[in-house]
């Protein structure tokens, strides 16, 4: 059973758009949900992180908000520009523990 | 070196070969990951090592099997795979503790199994 679901599997964004990925979980023992950007060739490095007990927090153009209602979290990208282009991928750890549940990973290409 | 650094960066073997892996972090760090990365699929945790001890095995067939001599090396020795296990090995370190969720992970070997 995959722990967190995220969407769209692949994304195009004219570049200076808004580049929107979604998760989903239904584990409420979830109390960190980390966002991963991996380019080809290269392995995922930690773009930007939240915890359950905000709604929002940006970093630069990127931002991630939080729904723990609706137990669902989202990246944001402003000005989507083609360097952005590379694979996304959400997670998720569980209180206490050592390993992250990905997502199956959002491709997104910024066409110029 | 700084970061993750992984040996070789593409392997191919055949199903009756044996082969290792080889992980170094250079951060300080005294955890270490290994995950299987496939096409379409979330990547898959395979082993734990913290503080030098294998605290999480996520009942990885036998034919794989992880080595961590000291905190900054981590392998994980091959043998008699099959071709399903075509994949992107990726290994990652972080730090226990409050910051243990900052996974930095290395590059990645291509393995393919013919």
């Amino acid at each position: 059973q995959q722990q967190v679901k995220q969407s769209p599997q692949s994304l195009i964004v004219q570049k200076g758009g808004i580049s929107i990925i979604n998760c989903a979980y239904e584990n409420t023992a979830f109390d960190y949900f980390p966002w991963y950007q991996q380019f080809p060739g290269k392995g995922p490095a930690l773009l930007i992180a939240i915890r359950p007990d905000v709604s929002e927090k940006k970093e630069g153009r990127f931002t991630i908000s939080f729904n723990k209602s609706a137990k669902q979290f989202s990246l944001h990208i402003m000005d989507s520009q083609p360097g952005d282009s590379a694979t996304y991928f959400c997670a998720a750890r569980k209180t206490g523990a050592n390993n992250l549940f990905f997502g199956t990973g959002t491709r997104l290409t910024v066409i110029p | 070196e700084t970061g993750v650094t992984q040996t070789p960066r593409h392997l191919v073997m055949g199903m009756t070969n044996k082969k290792s892996l080889k992980c170094e972090q250079h951060l300080g760090h005294n955890a270490m990951y290994w995950y299987k990365q496939s096409a379409k699929k979330p990547l898959e945790l395979m082993f734990v090592y913290s503080l030098e001890e294998r605290v999480e095995n996520n009942s990885v067939p036998s034919r794989f099997s992880p080595e961590c001599p000291n905190s900054s090396h981590l392998f994980l020795h091959l043998h008699t795979l099959q071709p399903e296990d075509s994949a992107l090995y990726l290994c990652a370190s972080s730090q226990e503790g409050t910051r243990q969720y900052e996974q930095y992970f290395g590059p990645g070997t291509r393995l393919t199994v013919t």
